[in-house]
């Protein structure tokens, strides 16, 4: 079981929104360390989508963003699209494991 | 372009070596942390280690410390993962990534990935 715990699965259907929730606790992402995302579509390497809690890297569109309270992150994804179906990881730092995190990942369907 | 090409991987058999290496190009390699992160078929990401831009700082995940060795050569623009006494657990794609910024920073960059197999 992850530290940083996500829902297995998501889903939605072209054009809804839907988010990712990524909770931790107060030696991780309460602490106050940065929460990134990432995307894995099927077959590829993991791919860089959300960096520092809420920053798109070029390139990403702006239906992806996220956000970060306490100690839970979250992902979320507007205008959703067929090629958005993949699966998705948070990761973070946790200070009383000395460790990098990641989530469990969610796997988005697209409906 | 950054580009991030591991190699090394194969069929292994339990309690044997192997030496994982990631070739980086388009970027000043020097410059940048490093990571490995692994893959377990059909499973989620997980951290294996990391090393600072000049290698002086390295840094394992629990359960690979004391089996595992990151290091790099910046003069060769290389990233190598030394694994030992391997497991069957061990099986897994390995990725290297850049890190972007700060120690902590995002993995922006990310290879193809080299698949190990622990098998007898």
């Amino acid at each position: 079981q992850s530290v940083l715990t996500q829902p297995p699965s998501v889903s939605g259907a072209p054009g809804q929104r839907v988010t990712i929730s990524c909770t931790g606790s107060s030696s991780n992402i309460g602490a106050g360390y940065d929460v990134h995302w990432y995307q894995q579509l099927p077959g590829t390497a993991p791919k860089l989508l959300i960096y520092g809690n809420n920053n798109r890297p070029s390139g990403v569109p702006d239906r992806f963003s996220g956000s970060k309270s306490g100690t839970s992150a979250s992902l979320a994804i507007s205008g959703l699209q067929a090629e958005d179906e993949a699966d998705y990881y948070c990761q973070s730092y946790d200070s009383s494991l000395s460790d990098i995190l990641f989530g469990g990942g969610t796997k988005l369907t697209v409906l | 372009q950054v580009q991030l090409v591991e190699s090394g991987g194969g069929v292994v058999q339990p309690g044997r070596s192997l030496r994982l290496s990631c070739a980086a190009s388009g970027f000043t390699f020097s410059g940048y942390g490093m990571h490995w992160v692994r893959q377990a078929p059909g499973k989620g990401l997980e951290w294996v280690a990391a090393i600072r831009y000049d290698g002086n700082n390295k840094y394992y995940a629990d359960s690979v410390k004391g089996r595992f060795t990151i290091s790099r050569d910046n003069s060769k623009n290389t990233l190598y993962l030394q694994m030992n006494s391997l497991r069957a657990e061990d099986t897994a794609v390995y990725y290297c990534a850049r890190v972007g910024g700060a120690n902590l920073g995002p993995l922006d960059y990310w290879g193809q990935g080299t698949l190990v197999t622990v098998s007898s």
